[in-house]
């Protein structure tokens, strides 16, 4: 069974630009979570996606967004991106259906903004 | 929102030594403890995990404590190997919607 799937794996962007990522969840799974990793806020939480439904959403700025498909993958979108911006966007997938579904993560989308 | 604390921030042991790691956290209602070690430059991965409804949960070198009333969580590695140098982190779902919040994360350096 595949694991959860992102691309691009790296990315450079210019400040101001903007940028997508993708994230393909377990086969059957239908959350799909987004997190920032840096190393001075450590994991933050962005937003959950369930059938295509946002049901949860950290706190970020509105420059942060995303969505999901029929299909249950999910893209986030950053724009006008900041220097501050750079981190390893990790996408999630789970069941989604009960509290305490075991949450599996990808191998992460590395973003750098100059 | 939830808030989870995790210490120590660093942590050296010896091989063979027991590692233990201390989390708390602050809304009642969260109800999912995951542990996850990431390796340098890969992605979390899920070591073991603990609901609500159990006080200890164990797998091999590798067990997990819940006090729901004091709100702390801890996870506990005996006979410490190289390989399990890495970083981990401990979490809570209060959401019931997969969201984790995760603590600031353990450098765990086990020296041979």
């Amino acid at each position: 069974k595949a694991g959860v799937t992102q691309t691009p794996r790296y990315l450079i962007k210019t400040r101001g630009q903007q940028v997508t990522l993708s994230c393909s969840p377990i086969s059957g799974h239908r959350s799909v979570s987004w997190y920032q990793q840096t190393p001075g806020q450590g994991l933050q939480f962005l937003f959950e996606y369930f059938s295509e439904t946002q049901r949860n959403k950290g706190n970020f700025p509105g420059r942060f967004s995303g969505r999901q498909f029929s299909n249950s993958r999910s893209e986030m979108n950053v724009s006008t991106l900041e220097l501050g911006d750079s981190a390893l966007y990790l996408c999630a997938s789970s069941t989604g259906t009960a509290s305490g579904n075991t949450i599996y993560f990808g191998e992460g989308s590395w973003l750098t903004v100059v | 929102g939830e808030n989870v604390e995790q210490h120590p921030s660093t942590l050296s042991v010896q091989e063979g030594d027991s590692a233990v790691i201390k989390c708390t956290y602050s809304d009642s209602a969260s109800n999912y403890f995951p542990w996850y070690k990431q390796e340098l430059g890969k992605r979390p991965q899920l070591i073991i995990d603990i609901r609500s409804n159990v006080g200890e949960k164990k797998d091999q070198r590798i067990a997990v404590t819940l006090n729901k009333t004091a709100k702390h969580f801890s996870l506990h590695i005996t006979e410490t190997q190289p390989e399990d140098s890495a970083v981990y982190f401990c979490a809570a779902d209060h959401s019931g919607y997969s969201t984790l919040t995760f603590g600031k994360g353990t450098m765990l350096l086990v020296s041979p």
